[in-house]
């Protein structure tokens, strides 16, 4: 198994452009979640889903759209980018949300840049 | 979700056991304490977890106090590949009876383990 994968790796935006981050998982997972993390600090939950066509916000979601229509793909989109949203962005996957089987699988990372 | 309490840093000789300790005085009965790492640059991963009993496995051992309400991570033989930033987080079941899985990402230990 790939596990999870993100891409790009690494993206310099221009303020007010638009990209969308790239999140695929070959675990047959049901719940999968968008992190991002600014320089020092810990992970903060951006959105999650519990299955394909069921999203829902996390902690910052303000400036961030997501989708979930298979269960290996969930797709981060920004739509108006700031400086605000330099950031390093983790996708994550578990098999569920319930205990023993809330252990997320971290994807690579995608380094992002607005400038 | 209970929050967590950790050491902002930790040194340890290589070939050393490794204590890391957290205090969660807040959990709940049917929450979890899980550990995670991450080294520069990289991804979270997954490290152990446990509900109430001690836990071992290939990476690492998971003491929890009978209380529940601190646990402490061992390394047995800290090697220079163990330097990461530690997390320990507890997560499992909300108010409502149901999880969606979100982890709270602290600050977390930065381990250092020297030569």
């Amino acid at each position: 198994n790939a596990g999870v994968t993100q891409t790009p790796k690494f993206r310099i935006l221009k303020i007010g452009q638009s990209m969308t981050l790239q999140c695929t998982q070959d675990m047959n997972h049901n719940y999968m979640y968008w992190y991002r993390q600014d320089p020092g600090m810990g992970l903060k939950l951006i959105y999650y889903s519990v299955g394909a066509g069921i999203t829902d916000k996390g902690e910052v979601p303000n400036g961030y759209n997501v989708s979930r229509s298979t269960t290996e793909d969930f797709p981060l989109r920004l739509e108006l980018a700031a400086p605000s949203q330099t950031s390093v962005y983790f996708c994550a996957s578990s098999y569920s949300g319930l205990g023993e089987e809330e252990t997320q699988y971290f994807g690579p990372g995608t380094r992002l840049l607005v400038l | 979700d209970a929050k967590t309490t950790q050491p902002t840093s930790m040194d340890c000789a290589e070939g050393r056991a490794a204590n890391l300790p957290c205090n969660h005085s807040t959990i709940s009965g049917n929450e979890y304490v899980y550990w995670y790492r991450q080294i520069h640059s990289q991804g979270p991963q997954y490290i152990i977890h446990g509900l109430k009993n001690n836990e071992t496995n290939e990476m690492a051992s998971l003491i929890i106090t009978e209380d529940r309400k601190s646990s402490t991570l061992i390394l047995p033989h800290a090697t220079l590949r163990d330097t990461a930033v530690y997390y320990c987080i507890v997560g499992g079941v909300n108010a409502g009876g149901t999880s969606y899985g979100k982890l709270t990402f602290g600050q977390g230990t930065i381990l250092t383990v020297h030569p």
